[in-house]
């Protein structure tokens, strides 16, 4: 089946500094990603759409120059938190549609980002 | 998209059926139910959708009601492996938000030995 790769699975940085997380589709091409959040004990919330080729759409409240998404090629979208702080520290999943015929959503397997 | 309810918690023995239910009184005639799990700090995991029908795949049913109201997943024999947080999402199939899923606040379900 389709698989999505979701990279790193955690990471630990100190305050201020930036991290990125990476999002691949692995068999099929991804025109649409999506990036969700949650903490925890909490429920997923969705982030932001990421669209191949254009600049990604926000969910309200959600900093879009904190959250940097970059979706450069129709297999892979970033997210880089800048200037991370402790309160950033969450789980971060990504998604990606796979279009038609056989249209399907697909999930990461998430990154545990934990800032000092 | 329409919103649903579910219990916060359920458990079940291993080896027997789990059903989970859904309420989604407010569903639209275009919408579909799709069902997700989340097993402990992994991502989301795809069961089953359905429409009107009743949907039976290698992971699960999906059983929903005539009215559309509600639906009932049922996993047969549920394993100590099944124990996950479960959603239960209405909302159009494909479009242009299609993947824009709101994620409410699923039924934990523990399956015990």
């Amino acid at each position: 089946g389709a698989v999505v790769s979701q990279h790193p699975s955690w990471v630990i940085c100190k305050s201020g500094t930036s991290v990125k997380i990476e999002c691949r589709s692995l068999d099929f091409q991804a025109t649409t990603m999506f990036w969700y959040r949650q903490f925890p004990k909490q429920s997923l919330m969705l982030m932001a759409t990421s669209n191949e080729g254009s600049k990604a759409t926000y969910e309200q409240g959600v900093e879009k120059d904190k959250f940097l998404i970059n979706h450069a090629s129709l297999t892979l979208s970033t997210l880089t938190v800048t200037s991370a702080h402790p309160e950033d520290s969450s789980f971060y999943i990504c998604s990606a549609r796979r279009g038609f015929p056989n249209e399907k959503l697909f999930f990461g397997s998430g990154t545990q980002l934990s800032v000092l | 998209d329409a919103k649903t309810t579910q219990p916060t918690s359920m458990d079940c023995a291993e080896g027997r059926a789990a059903n989970l239910p859904c309420n989604h009184s407010t569903i639209s005639g275009n919408e579909y139910v799709y069902w997700y799990r989340q097993i402990h700090s992994q991502g989301p995991q795809y069961i089953i959708h359905g429409l009107k029908n009743n949907e039976t795949n290698e992971m699960a049913s999906l059983i929903i009601t005539e009215d559309r109201k509600s639906s009932t997943l049922i996993l047969p024999h549920a394993t100590l492996r099944d124990t996950a947080v479960y959603y239960c999402i209405v909302r159009r199939a494909g479009g242009t938000s299609y993947g824009k899923l709101t994620f409410g606040q699923g039924t934990i379900l523990t399956v015990h030995p």
